[in-house]
Protein backbone atom coordinates (compact mmCIF):
# COMPACT_ATOMS: atom_id res chain seq x y z
CA UNK A 1 0.00 0.00 0.00
CA UNK A 2 1.01 3.48 -1.14
CA UNK A 3 1.38 5.72 2.39
CA UNK A 4 3.33 8.93 2.94
CA UNK A 5 3.78 9.36 7.46
CA UNK A 6 4.72 13.19 8.50
CA UNK A 7 5.67 12.47 12.52
CA UNK A 8 5.45 15.67 13.45
CA UNK A 9 1.49 17.59 13.73
CA UNK A 10 3.62 20.98 14.82
CA UNK A 11 7.28 22.01 14.79
CA UNK A 12 8.26 25.13 16.52
CA UNK A 13 11.70 26.74 15.99
CA UNK A 14 13.17 29.87 16.88
CA UNK A 15 14.34 32.40 13.86
CA UNK A 16 17.69 31.59 12.39
CA UNK A 17 17.38 27.99 13.79
CA UNK A 18 17.66 25.01 11.18
CA UNK A 19 14.60 23.24 10.40
CA UNK A 20 14.04 19.53 9.37
CA UNK A 21 10.29 17.92 8.39
CA UNK A 22 10.33 15.15 8.19
CA UNK A 23 8.21 12.72 5.93
CA UNK A 24 8.40 8.80 5.76
CA UNK A 25 6.91 7.02 2.40
CA UNK A 26 5.65 3.14 1.95
CA UNK A 27 5.54 2.14 -1.87
CA UNK A 28 7.70 -0.36 -3.14
CA UNK A 29 8.11 1.12 -7.43
CA UNK A 30 10.09 4.31 -7.72
CA UNK A 31 8.56 6.75 -6.03
CA UNK A 32 7.95 10.54 -7.17
CA UNK A 33 8.20 12.75 -4.05
CA UNK A 34 7.12 16.01 -3.71
CA UNK A 35 6.43 19.24 -0.88
CA UNK A 36 3.26 21.19 -0.57
CA UNK A 37 3.09 24.13 1.30
CA UNK A 38 0.00 26.11 2.42
CA UNK A 39 0.66 29.66 4.07
CA UNK A 40 -1.92 31.69 6.03
CA UNK A 41 -4.96 32.42 3.44
CA UNK A 42 -2.92 31.09 0.50
CA UNK A 43 -3.76 28.45 -1.59
CA UNK A 44 -2.15 24.97 -0.95
CA UNK A 45 1.12 25.25 -4.03
CA UNK A 46 3.79 23.41 -5.06
CA UNK A 47 7.19 24.03 -2.88
CA UNK A 48 9.90 21.38 -4.68
CA UNK A 49 9.73 17.72 -6.07
CA UNK A 50 12.36 15.86 -5.49
CA UNK A 51 13.29 15.51 -9.04
CA UNK A 52 14.05 18.65 -9.88
CA UNK A 53 16.68 18.82 -7.19
CA UNK A 54 16.28 22.27 -6.81
CA UNK A 55 16.53 24.73 -3.76
CA UNK A 56 13.00 26.87 -3.04
CA UNK A 57 13.05 29.68 -0.37
CA UNK A 58 16.70 28.09 0.52
CA UNK A 59 14.37 24.68 0.99
CA UNK A 60 15.90 21.73 -0.03
CA UNK A 61 14.62 17.78 0.14
CA UNK A 62 16.41 14.84 -0.97
CA UNK A 63 14.91 11.36 -1.56
CA UNK A 64 16.78 8.19 0.52
CA UNK A 65 15.48 5.64 -0.74
CA UNK A 66 17.25 3.07 1.57
CA UNK A 67 15.12 4.72 4.52
CA UNK A 68 12.30 5.64 2.43
CA UNK A 69 12.34 9.13 3.47
CA UNK A 70 12.52 12.45 2.00
CA UNK A 71 12.80 15.15 4.84
CA UNK A 72 12.79 19.09 4.07
CA UNK A 73 15.00 20.98 5.18
CA UNK A 74 16.66 24.87 5.94
CA UNK A 75 19.69 25.82 7.22
CA UNK A 76 18.45 28.96 9.03
CA UNK A 77 14.49 29.11 9.48
CA UNK A 78 12.98 32.63 8.89
CA UNK A 79 9.78 33.96 10.35
CA UNK A 80 7.92 33.80 6.84
CA UNK A 81 8.30 30.05 6.53
CA UNK A 82 5.37 29.82 8.74
CA UNK A 83 2.82 27.37 7.09
CA UNK A 84 1.51 24.20 7.12
CA UNK A 85 4.13 21.66 4.93
CA UNK A 86 2.31 18.50 3.30
CA UNK A 87 4.58 15.87 1.85
CA UNK A 88 2.96 13.71 -1.25
CA UNK A 89 3.83 10.93 -3.40
CA UNK A 90 3.42 10.12 -6.67
CA UNK A 91 2.94 6.22 -7.04
CA UNK A 92 1.15 3.95 -9.86
CA UNK A 93 0.75 5.52 -12.95
CA UNK A 94 -2.79 6.93 -13.38
CA UNK A 95 -3.33 7.21 -9.54
CA UNK A 96 -3.41 10.38 -7.62
CA UNK A 97 -1.04 12.03 -5.45
CA UNK A 98 -1.27 10.46 -1.81
CA UNK A 99 -0.94 13.38 0.48
CA UNK A 100 0.61 13.13 4.47
CA UNK A 101 -1.45 14.58 7.23
CA UNK A 102 1.03 17.89 7.20
CA UNK A 103 2.90 19.61 9.66
CA UNK A 104 2.62 22.91 10.82
CA UNK A 105 5.93 25.16 10.73
CA UNK A 106 5.99 27.99 13.21
CA UNK A 107 8.98 30.41 13.18
CA UNK A 108 8.98 32.88 15.74
CA UNK A 109 11.48 35.66 16.51
CA UNK B 1 -0.23 31.06 -14.51
CA UNK B 2 -2.80 28.37 -14.05
CA UNK B 3 -6.44 29.59 -12.60
CA UNK B 4 -8.36 27.28 -10.78
CA UNK B 5 -11.30 28.48 -9.67
CA UNK B 6 -14.30 27.14 -6.88
CA UNK B 7 -17.17 28.98 -6.93
CA UNK B 8 -17.99 29.35 -3.33
CA UNK B 9 -15.62 30.05 -0.98
CA UNK B 10 -18.03 29.69 2.40
CA UNK B 11 -21.00 27.73 2.12
CA UNK B 12 -23.76 27.05 5.17
CA UNK B 13 -25.95 24.44 4.86
CA UNK B 14 -28.48 22.36 6.43
CA UNK B 15 -28.69 18.39 6.87
CA UNK B 16 -30.38 16.46 4.23
CA UNK B 17 -29.49 19.31 1.83
CA UNK B 18 -27.41 18.51 -1.74
CA UNK B 19 -24.60 20.74 -2.49
CA UNK B 20 -23.19 21.56 -5.03
CA UNK B 21 -19.81 22.49 -4.93
CA UNK B 22 -17.84 23.93 -8.57
CA UNK B 23 -14.30 23.96 -9.95
CA UNK B 24 -13.29 25.58 -13.29
CA UNK B 25 -9.88 25.90 -14.67
CA UNK B 26 -8.30 27.63 -17.55
CA UNK B 27 -5.50 25.84 -18.45
CA UNK B 28 -6.74 22.98 -20.37
CA UNK B 29 -5.58 20.41 -17.81
CA UNK B 30 -7.16 16.69 -18.29
CA UNK B 31 -6.54 15.78 -14.31
CA UNK B 32 -9.08 17.28 -11.93
CA UNK B 33 -9.08 16.23 -8.15
CA UNK B 34 -11.75 17.00 -5.30
CA UNK B 35 -10.05 16.42 -1.83
CA UNK B 36 -11.29 17.31 1.40
CA UNK B 37 -8.87 19.47 4.09
CA UNK B 38 -9.34 18.72 8.10
CA UNK B 39 -7.07 19.48 10.53
CA UNK B 40 -5.02 16.31 11.81
CA UNK B 41 -6.16 14.39 8.71
CA UNK B 42 -4.43 16.04 6.16
CA UNK B 43 -5.77 15.84 2.14
CA UNK B 44 -8.16 13.10 1.74
CA UNK B 45 -9.18 12.70 -1.98
CA UNK B 46 -12.66 12.22 -2.93
CA UNK B 47 -12.80 11.59 -6.24
CA UNK B 48 -10.87 12.40 -9.35
CA UNK B 49 -11.41 12.74 -13.47
CA UNK B 50 -8.60 11.91 -16.06
CA UNK B 51 -11.08 12.71 -18.62
CA UNK B 52 -14.67 14.50 -19.72
CA UNK B 53 -17.34 11.84 -18.14
CA UNK B 54 -15.00 10.10 -16.34
CA UNK B 55 -14.22 9.54 -12.71
CA UNK B 56 -12.51 7.76 -10.08
CA UNK B 57 -13.38 6.83 -6.56
CA UNK B 58 -10.64 8.24 -4.41
CA UNK B 59 -10.36 6.95 -0.51
CA UNK B 60 -13.45 8.45 0.96
CA UNK B 61 -15.91 8.57 -1.96
CA UNK B 62 -19.11 7.79 0.43
CA UNK B 63 -21.70 10.59 0.43
CA UNK B 64 -20.20 12.01 -2.35
CA UNK B 65 -20.39 11.95 -6.10
CA UNK B 66 -18.77 13.91 -8.82
CA UNK B 67 -19.89 15.05 -12.55
CA UNK B 68 -17.71 16.18 -15.80
CA UNK B 69 -19.48 16.98 -18.42
CA UNK B 70 -16.90 19.62 -19.95
CA UNK B 71 -13.27 19.44 -19.41
CA UNK B 72 -12.44 22.83 -17.76
CA UNK B 73 -15.60 22.09 -14.97
CA UNK B 74 -15.44 19.49 -12.49
CA UNK B 75 -18.46 19.34 -9.70
CA UNK B 76 -18.59 17.74 -6.48
CA UNK B 77 -22.10 16.79 -5.57
CA UNK B 78 -23.24 15.93 -1.73
CA UNK B 79 -26.71 14.23 -2.34
CA UNK B 80 -27.59 14.58 1.17
CA UNK B 81 -25.26 16.64 3.26
CA UNK B 82 -24.14 15.34 6.81
CA UNK B 83 -22.77 17.28 9.58
CA UNK B 84 -19.40 14.83 9.38
CA UNK B 85 -18.87 16.71 5.74
CA UNK B 86 -18.41 19.99 7.54
CA UNK B 87 -14.47 20.60 5.81
CA UNK B 88 -12.69 22.20 3.82
CA UNK B 89 -13.00 21.10 -0.18
CA UNK B 90 -10.23 21.76 -2.51
CA UNK B 91 -10.11 21.12 -6.14
CA UNK B 92 -7.02 20.64 -8.05
CA UNK B 93 -6.07 20.23 -11.65
CA UNK B 94 -2.84 18.72 -13.12
CA UNK B 95 -1.44 18.10 -16.89
CA UNK B 96 0.19 14.75 -16.05
CA UNK B 97 -1.26 12.04 -14.11
CA UNK B 98 0.97 12.00 -10.49
CA UNK B 99 2.65 15.53 -11.69
CA UNK B 100 1.88 19.09 -9.92
CA UNK B 101 -0.94 19.68 -8.38
CA UNK B 102 -2.61 23.15 -9.12
CA UNK B 103 -5.23 24.12 -6.10
CA UNK B 104 -8.07 26.22 -6.14
CA UNK B 105 -8.49 28.49 -2.85
CA UNK B 106 -11.00 25.92 -1.01
CA UNK B 107 -14.93 25.88 -0.20
CA UNK B 108 -15.12 25.76 3.17
CA UNK B 109 -18.47 23.96 3.96
CA UNK B 110 -20.63 24.33 7.32
CA UNK B 111 -23.23 21.57 7.99
CA UNK B 112 -25.83 22.08 10.56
Amino acid sequence: AQRVTQPEKLLSVFKGAPVELKCNYSYSGSPELFWYVQYSRQRLQLLLRHISRESIKGFTADLNKGETSFHLKKPFAQEEDSAMYYCALSGLEGTALIFGKGTTLSVSS
Amino acid sequence: DVKVTQSSRYLVKRTGEKVFLECVQDMDHENMFWYRQDPGLGLRLIYFSYDVKMKEKGDIPEGYSVSREKKERFSLILESASTNQTSMYLCATSRDSGGELFFGEGSRLTVL
